[in-house]
């Protein structure tokens, strides 16, 4: 069954500091992605990789970074939390072809 | 959503039809995809169209026109379980473009 994980379902921290937050695919998937949803915006892409060490800005990069050293794991990088970047988030793997995207269950960031 | 449309939320009653209708920008276009997401959980892939025409899996049937920019999901026979909102999204290289998404909801 494939999976995607990501490491926290619930995360509360404060202006300023700096947030990491993990996935990781059991599928061998090429692709991965990060993504935030709010409400009546969709899902907006943040930050996408289609290999180990290459990354991709989205739409919506500012404020953040990321980081995938294994093929498994794409991490997202909040250098700086802010309390717009309270929101859930939603990391995302895809083969290369036909590109059906798995999800992971998000993760709720709350920033106070 | 970056050039998709969908309504924003639909009532329907139990045991009935529902279409969910979704329009897109034609330019680019590799293939559309729709996906449920159930209140506070993660989106859960349903169907993927890439030509013209009617894909029936169960109770659910999504319809392409590529010359139109147009999709539509329907879902038969409701359940109270099918109450979620529904993502239409459209392939572009290796990502996908989302519309904001189409709350059903289902009422007895």
């Amino acid at each position: 069954d494939v999976k995607v994980t990501q490491s926290s379902r619930y995360l509360v921290k404060r202006t300023g500091e700096k947030v990491f937050l993990e996935c990781v695919q059991d599928m061998d998937h090429e692709n991965m992605f990060w993504y935030r949803q709010d409400p009546g915006l969709g899902l907006r892409l943040i930050y996408f990789s289609y290999d180990v060490k290459m990354k991709e800005k989205g739409d919506i990069p500012e404020g953040y970074s990321v980081s995938r050293e294994k093929k498994e794991r794409f991490s997202l990088i909040l250098e700086s939390a802010s309390t717009n970047q309270t929101s859930m988030y939603l990391c995302a793997s895809s083969r290369q072809g036909p590109y059906e995207q798995y999800f992971g269950p998000g993760t709720r960031l709350t920033v106070t | 959503g970056q050039n998709i449309d969908q309504p924003t939320e639909m009532t329907a009653t139990e045991g009935a039809i529902v279409q969910i209708n979704c329009t897109y920008q034609t330019s680019g276009f590799n293939g559309l995809f729709w996906y449920q997401q159930h209140a506070g959980e993660a989106p859960t892939f349903l169907s993927y169209n890439v030509l013209d025409g009617l894909e029936e899996k169960g109770r659910f049937s999504s319809f392409l026109s590529r010359s139109k920019g147009y999709s539509y999901l329907l879902l038969k026979e409701l359940q109270m379980k099918d109450s979620a909102s529904y993502l239409c999204a459209r392939r572009s290289n290796y990502q996908l473009i989302w519309g904001a998404g189409t709350k059903l909801i289902i009422k007895p």
